[in-house]
């Protein structure tokens, strides 16, 4: 699978600031790609998703960006907050197979 | 419901005994899926259904796993002769048109314990 072990990577960000959170996928096929939340004892919370006739799609306060030349998706988060500490999983779903695969989260710590 | 709901939120048991994880999914929704996610990592897809039938078990670790959704609504998740590798907090999910790219609604799980 996806997962390399208990070793989340983190990025720290000072309050206030803008975060950018990048994840690589794996299948040149993968035709839907999504970013999910997951704080401390909860399940994964839906935040955005793209598929893959898009570059770029954005939300409140949020936006996602896809490079599928080098197979990368990022999470760029605005003006980050305390609340917005937590794990962020992006996942993927290879065109035909109607399941989203998981990748390596990456935590998410705010500064004060 | 609101969500999806899944009980027990918490399972301990010995090595050996059998356990049956219930999820309810949202109220409506066409696909229910099962993940299994272990400490600091990804969920792992395991299985999901379309109403009543099973799509893909590809994920189910080896045939002590087993999951049934007999009237197309709530789900059940069994492991026979459960063994302490088994232990991790297991997801339900579920979406709503039964399509290919869809955003999954996530359950809080169940943690398993094997003793």
């Amino acid at each position: 699978g996806e997962s390399v072990g208990l070793h989340l990577p983190t990025l720290s960000v000072q309050e206030g600031d803008n975060s950018i959170i990048n994840c690589a996928y794996s299948n040149s096929a993968s035709d839907y790609f999504i970013w999910y939340k997951q704080e401390s004892g909860k399940g994964p919370q839906f935040i955005i998703d793209i598929r893959s006739n898009m570059d770029k799609r954005q939300g409140q306060r949020v936006t996602v960006l896809l490079n599928k030349t080098v197979k990368h998706l990022s999470l760029q988060i605005a003006a980050t907050q305390p609340g917005d500490s937590a794990v962020y999983f992006c996942a993927e779903n290879i065109v035909g197979a109607q399941k989203l695969v998981f990748g390596q989260g990456t935590r998410l710590t705010i500064n004060p | 419901g609101a969500g999806v709901s899944q009980s027990p939120r918490y399972k301990v048991t010995k090595r050996g005994q059998d356990v049956a994880l219930r999820c309810d999914p949202i109220s409506g929704h066409v696909s229910l899926y099962w993940y299994r996610q272990a400490l600091g990592q990804g969920p792992e897809f395991l299985t999901y259904f379309n109403y009543e039938a099973q799509q893909d078990k590809s994920g189910l670790p080896n045939d002590r796993f087993s999951a049934e959704r007999p009237e197309g609504s709530i789900s059940t998740l069994t492991i026979q002769r459960t063994e302490q590798r088994d232990s991790a907090m297991y997801r339900c999910a579920s979406s709503l048109a039964g399509a290919s790219g869809e955003k999954l609604f996530f359950g809080s799980g169940t943690q398993l314990s094997v003793l």
